[in-house]
C-alpha cells in the first residue's frame, strides 16, 4: 500500500504563474488535508476535504487559492498569480475516516518556489 | 483556541548523550498530543501520541513523552541520541473538537547530533 503521493517534490513558478499542487491519498482514504509550512515555521491547516466537499478552509487565504478533491483522481491544491510570499512546502495528508488523529499519513510534500 | 509552544529552535547533542526537547502547549478542550518527525527531504512521521491515557508515552526509536496536565507540557525525551536522530521535530496538539484533523503544529526544534 503506497503511501500518500505528492507531486512534484519540487515546482518553480514565475511570479503571475498558476501552480498545481496534486496529492494522491491513501488506497482507502477518503479524508484529504492541506499544511502549509513557511521556512522555519511549523505546518499551518489550510483546508480539509472530503470526496468532492470542502469541510473546513478557515485556514485558507481569500484570494488566488482554491482546494478540490474530486470523485476520482487526487486533490488539487491550486494557486493563481503566484507571489513571492507563496514560496513553502505543501503538505498534503490523509485518513481513511472521520475524525481520528491516529490515523492521518503525511506525504513528502511539494516545495513551492516563486521566482 | 488551542497553540503549541516549542522553546528550543534547535538544540545540539553528542552521540550517546540524552535529548530533551521542549513543548507547551494551550487548549481550551483535553487535547490530544503528538510529536512528528520530519528528516530531511521526507514526509512527516509520527513518533508518538497522547490520547488521554497514560500520561507517559513511549513511541518509535526509543522516545517517550510525559503530559502533565498542571505545567500544561508535553516534552520529548530520548536517554542516548543517535546519529539518525537528526532531524525537525514538532510538537502538535489537538482538541478533537474542531471538524476532521485540524492539528496545530508547533515552530520545530531542529536537532543536531554531533559524533
Amino acid at each position: 500500500n503506497a503511501g500518500v503521493m505528492q507531486n512534484p517534490r519540487h515546482l518553480v513558478r514565475r511570479r503571475g504563474q498558476e501552480a498545481r499542487l496534486r496529492c494522491s491519498p491513501m488506497k482507502g482514504h477518503s479524508h484529504v488535508y492541506w499544511y502549509r509550512q513557511l521556512p522555519e515555521e511549523g505546518l499551518k491547516f489550510m483546508v480539509y476535504l472530503q470526496k468532492e466537499n470542502i469541510i473546513d478552509e478557515s485556514g485558507m487565504p481569500k484570494e488566488r487559492f482554491s482546494a478540490e478533491f474530486p470523485k476520482e483522481g487526487p486533490s488539487i491544491l491550486r494557486i493563481q498569480q503566484v507571489v513571492r510570499g507563496d514560496s513553502a512546502a505543501y503538505f498534503c495528508a490523509s485518513s481513511p475516516d472521520y475524525p481520528t488523529n491516529e490515523k492521518l499519513f503525511f506525504g513528502s510534500g511539494t516545495q513551492l518556489s516563486v521566482l | 483556541a488551542q497553540s503549541v509552544t516549542q522553546l528550543d529552535s534547535h538544540v545540539s547533542v553528542s552521540e550517546g548523550t540524552p535529548v530533551l526537547l521542549r513543548c507547551n502547549y494551550s487548549s481550551s478542550y483535553s487535547p490530544s498530543l503528538f510529536w512528528y518527525v520530519q528528516h530531511p527531504n521526507k514526509g512527516l512521521q509520527l513518533l508518538l501520541k497522547y490520547t488521554s491515557a497514560a500520561t507517559l508515552v513511549k513511541g518509535i526509536n526509543g522516545f517517550e513523552a510525559e503530559f502533565k496536565k498542571s505545567e500544561t507540557s508535553f516534552h520529548l525525551t530520548k536517554p542516548s541520541a543517535h546519529m539518525s536522530d537528526a532531524a525537525e521535530y514538532f510538537c502538535v496538539v489537538s482538541d478533537g473538537q474542531a471538524a476532521g484533523n485540524k492539528l496545530t503544529f508547533g515552530g520545530g526544534t531542529r536537532v543536531l547530533v554531533k559524533p
